[in-house]
């Protein structure tokens, strides 16, 4: 049984470009989180999706950010116009039901913007 | 919204001697706090977790206690061994959220 998935793990990006990351839940999973951890940071929360639906969206910034989960396929993070200051690990991780016990996290991709 | 506060950040050990580290938190609603491991290059995984409803947890070498008035609570790691050095780091949460607050991490690294 395959873990929560993530990819690219690694991305480099100029200023100015688009990233985009993807996250494949747990089997059987349809609630899917975005953290990102920022150098020396612990994890902050940015978005909560449930399948086709964002729930929460309130830590992730206004401006340039946005989430999908669509019916059939991972759980998009896409960060438009990229800036130095999005250089950062983004980890989504998965659930079967709503909850934050027991969360299991994906390894993360690693932007770095140039 | 929740503010958590982790020491030290950084923990060195011989092997074999005890870690500790502590957390406090601000929301006094906060009834849940798990503890997670994160290696080099992975993400974050679950080693203990606890609720408010009781004082201390204990799983083998690692144990969590809470202080519900003193809103802080410490992960113990008793005889240390090189493959539990990595970065640990706190949460806090009301239990059935969905979000977590964390701490910034404490590295640990276990001397042979």
């Amino acid at each position: 049984n395959a873990g929560v998935m993530q990819n690219p793990r690694h991305l480099v990006r100029r200023r100015g470009q688009e990233a985009r990351l993807r996250c494949s839940p747990m089997k059987g999973h349809s609630h899917v989180y975005w953290y990102r951890q920022l150098p020396e940071e612990g994890l902050k929360f940015m978005v909560y999706l449930q399948k086709e639906n964002i729930i929460d969206e309130s830590g992730m910034p206004k401006e340039r950010f946005s989430a999908e989960f669509p019916k059939e396929g991972p759980s998009i993070l896409r960060i438009q116009q990229v800036v130095r200051g999005d250089s950062a690990a983004y980890f989504c991780a998965s659930s079967r039901t709503v909850t934050n016990e027991k969360l299991f996290f994906g390894s993360g991709t690693q932007l770095s913007v140039l | 919204g929740e503010n958590v506060e982790q020491h030290p950040s950084t923990l060195s050990v011989q092997e074999g001697d005890s870690a500790v580290i502590k957390c406090t938190y601000s929301d006094s609603a906060s009834n849940y706090f798990p503890w997670y491991k994160q290696e080099l290059g992975k993400g974050p995984q679950l080693i203990i977790d606890i609720r408010s409803n009781v004082g201390e947890k204990k799983d083998q070498r690692i144990a969590v206690t809470l202080n519900k008035t003193a809103k802080h609570f410490s992960l113990h790691i008793t005889e240390t061994q090189p493959e539990d050095s990595a970065v640990y780091f706190c949460a806090a949460s009301i239990f059935g959220d969905y979000k977590l607050s964390f701490g910034a991490g404490t590295t640990v690294t276990v001397r042979a």
